[in-house]
């Protein structure tokens, strides 16, 4: 059973251009959301997250954004990079703080020069 | 500063051989976590220890096993290793607020 879902395996976009990256997911009782990204032959980097009790989080060029109705959220870049060519995995975590994290399958982002 | 560290990076196992996997975790952070991340699929949580006790297991059987030790370093044992096995093994560390897992590079193992 998926609980986190990222059903886009890859996304190609132009340079200077939004990219959209999207995860559904299916558990109501996750209340922390998280977007990391991951370089060949690392581990996960973590990029940015956000609370269920907030819509909204932005850091520099990258924004969250959760719609707790839809159990959706989406992780916005603007503009894009070409070094933002790299696999992005959001994850969930409930507020039992045993340490677990749901990943999603990943989505490989393309920034075409 | 150091990361995570992990070791091996790589290793080859044969079907049915144990094997043991190693974390060391920034300076500071107690709690480390065991992710696998099979090719193609997001890490798969295995364990988190805090204080050298076990806080969470994930859906693996019982020949996955781990332990934490007094400088909160971390092994990752799993017996009778399987071809399905194979996978990259994650160890990640945080002080207590987990949402600020540190991710180390990985064990990539294969099981032949």
């Amino acid at each position: 059973d998926q609980q986190v879902k990222q059903n886009s395996p890859s996304l190609s976009v132009q340079e200077g251009r939004i990219s959209i990256l999207n995860c559904d997911y299916t558990n109501s009782m996750f209340d922390y959301f998280l977007w990391y990204k991951k370089y060949p032959a690392e581990g996960p980097t973590f990029l940015i997250s956000i609370s269920s009790i907030k819509d909204k989080n932005e850091d520099g060029r990258f924004t969250v954004f959760l719609n707790k109705s839809a159990k959706h959220l989406s992780l916005h870049i603007v503009p894009s990079q070409p070094g933002d060519s790299v696999v992005y995995f959001c994850a969930a975590s409930g507020s039992s703080n045993t340490g677990k994290l749901i990943f999603g399958q990943g989505t490989t982002l393309q920034v075409k020069p | 500063d150091a990361g995570v560290t992990q070791s091996p990076t790589h290793l080859i196992k044969t079907r049915g051989q144990h094997v043991t996997l190693r974390c060391s975790p920034i300076s500071g952070h107690k709690s480390v976590s065991w992710y696998q991340q099979v090719l193609g699929q997001g890490p798969q949580f295995i364990f988190q220890y805090y204080e050298k006790e076990e806080r969470g297991r994930g859906n693996f059987p019982d020949r996955f096993s781990a332990r934490q030790f007094p400088n909160y370093s971390s092994e990752l044992n799993v017996n009778a290793l399987l071809l399905g096995d194979s996978a990259l093994y994650l160890c990640a560390s945080s002080f207590d607020a987990w949402w600020s897992y540190t991710f180390g590079s990985g064990t990539r193992l294969t099981v032949v």
